[in-house]
């Protein structure tokens, strides 16, 4: 069965250092998610991507933030400038459609756990 | 804009027994998707089941039933015969057809399955 992979698995960075959160998406899939859940807390929303740009993002996806389809199949998330308050799990998402207004709607990856330190 | 919300941060069953998660929604928008997530302690996030706005029957998955009240804009999560590898934290989300189709997510369950 078709997979999003993302790599590393876990992370653990210097507050002030860059990192970059790698996800493979589903190949036939065009729209791609990144999410973050702090820990114990709810999954929130953070940018969404289409046809090579942003498409959506929410006020958490500030200055600090950036996403990036370097190639046909790896789909990045800078951190800037880390702090301690971005350590969480983030989740990578990809879907075929827009809506997903049927069963195979969004296929999350298995997370990278980053910690910042 | 539309919520999602679970009003059980926790819930306890046992074994071999079924166990019903809560999820209501607030939408205006006549089109939309839910869906049901499994987080186990391993982190990963996990599909588990999808009901359509216009679906007419509820959706069915091995031992998960989603129990979809349109007017009362509910979709709670059953889950029978539990087992012990169901202890985990379960994650309602909408999608929507119109406007911001991004799934938003609800706060999540944690269910705990006793032996």
């Amino acid at each position: 069965e078709p997979e999003v992979t993302q790599t590393p698995s876990h992370q653990v960075t210097q507050m002030g250092q860059e990192v970059i959160l790698r996800c493979v998406p589903i190949s036939n899939h065009l729209y791609f998610y990144w999410y973050r859940q702090i820990l114990g807390q709810k999954v929130e929303f953070l940018v969404s991507f289409y046809n090579n740009e942003i498409s959506e993002k929410s006020e958490i996806f500030d200055d600090q933030f950036s996403v990036e389809r370097p190639d046909g199949s790896n789909f990045t998330l800078k951190i800037r400038s880390t702090k301690l308050e971005d350590s969480a799990m983030y989740f990578c998402a990809s879907s075929e459609r827009r809506a997903a207004l049927a069963s195979y709607g969004y296929t999350f990856g298995s997370g990278t756990r980053l910690t910042v330190v | 804009a539309q919520k999602i919300t679970q009003t059980q941060p926790g819930m306890f069953v046992q074994e071999k027994e079924a166990v019903t998660l809560d999820c209501t929604y607030d939408t205006s928008d006549p089109s939309y998707g839910l869906f049901w997530y499994k987080q186990p302690s391993s982190g990963e996030m996990i599909f588990l089941i999808y009901q359509g706005s216009y679906d007419q029957q509820n959706a069915t998955e091995g031992r998960y039933s989603l129990n979809f009240q349109k007017a009362r804009k509910s979709a709670n999560l059953v889950i029978s015969a539990s087992q012990l590898g169901d202890s985990a934290m379960y994650f309602c989300a909408m999608s929507l057809s119109g406007g911001s189709y991004i799934p938003t997510f609800g706060r999540g369950t944690s269910l705990i399955v006793h032996p």
